[in-house]
């Protein structure tokens, strides 16, 4: 079973587009994350969910959306595309002291 | 805030050598740290981690080492494979609870034969 899920794996579309990406754990966990990494692999937090809560929100633009219908689960959503926003994006999970930080596999989001 | 930076973009290191990944970070209120591994298309894999009231913590052919006094935090990665070839990144949590890691740049691991 895998522990930090998120689909698509890959997702090409154009500009301007709103585009979803979902994230599910089954590891227990109260708290959800999402990351950008950026062409030079570089990671940077975007949001975390805890307990169905906003935690942290950083300067990301508000076309970017989570959306936690249960704690299992944080969902991505973007409005009106841009080409900059083509990166990898990951979500993860961890209890509440950050034991147990765990990443999903990735979401490769290319705007042409 | 908190800054996380690490020594080297690139360590070539010969198959069975031993392998030392170095990173630095800002915040002196930082309190728990961890080491990632990311290969080629896949999400970061956790290795170790150690929290401030450690210095020293091993694993399984890896070993973490933490000196609070100049903000430093090394990963030795014993008789290195060619399975260990990756990009390594440190990760610090400073503020507790789910505030989320701040992560370095990365270090690229390459396997000589």
């Amino acid at each position: 079973d895998t522990a930090v899920s998120q689909t698509p794996k890959y997702l090409v579309t154009q500009m301007g587009n709103d585009k979803s990406i979902k994230c599910e754990q089954n590891l227990g966990h109260d708290t959800m994350y999402w990351y950008k990494q950026d062409s030079k692999k570089f990671l940077k937090i975007m949001f975390s969910y805890n307990n169905k809560e906003l935690i942290i929100n950083e300067t990301v633009p508000n076309r970017f959306s989570p959306k936690s219908p249960d704690k299992a689960h944080l969902n991505l959503h973007i409005n009106s595309l841009e080409l900059g926003d083509s990166a990898v994006y990951f979500c993860a999970s961890s209890h509440s002291d950050n034991s147990g930080y765990t990443f999903g596999s990735g979401t490769r989001l290319t705007v042409v | 805030g908190e800054s996380v930076g690490l020594h080297l973009p690139t360590l070539s290191v010969q198959e069975g050598d031993n392998s030392i990944i170095n990173c630095a970070y800002s915040n002196s209120a930082s309190d728990y740290f961890i080491w990632y591994k990311q290969e080629s298309g896949k999400g970061p894999q956790f290795i170790i981690d150690i929290r401030s009231n450690m210095d020293k913590r091993q694993g399984q052919r890896v070993t973490v080492l933490l000196n609070k006094t100049v903000k430093h935090l090394s990963l030795q990665i014993a008789a290195t494979q060619p399975g260990d070839s990756a990009v390594y990144f440190c990760a610090v949590n400073s503020g507790g609870g789910a505030d989320g890691l701040t992560f370095g740049k990365g270090t690229h691991l390459i396997i000589q034969p």
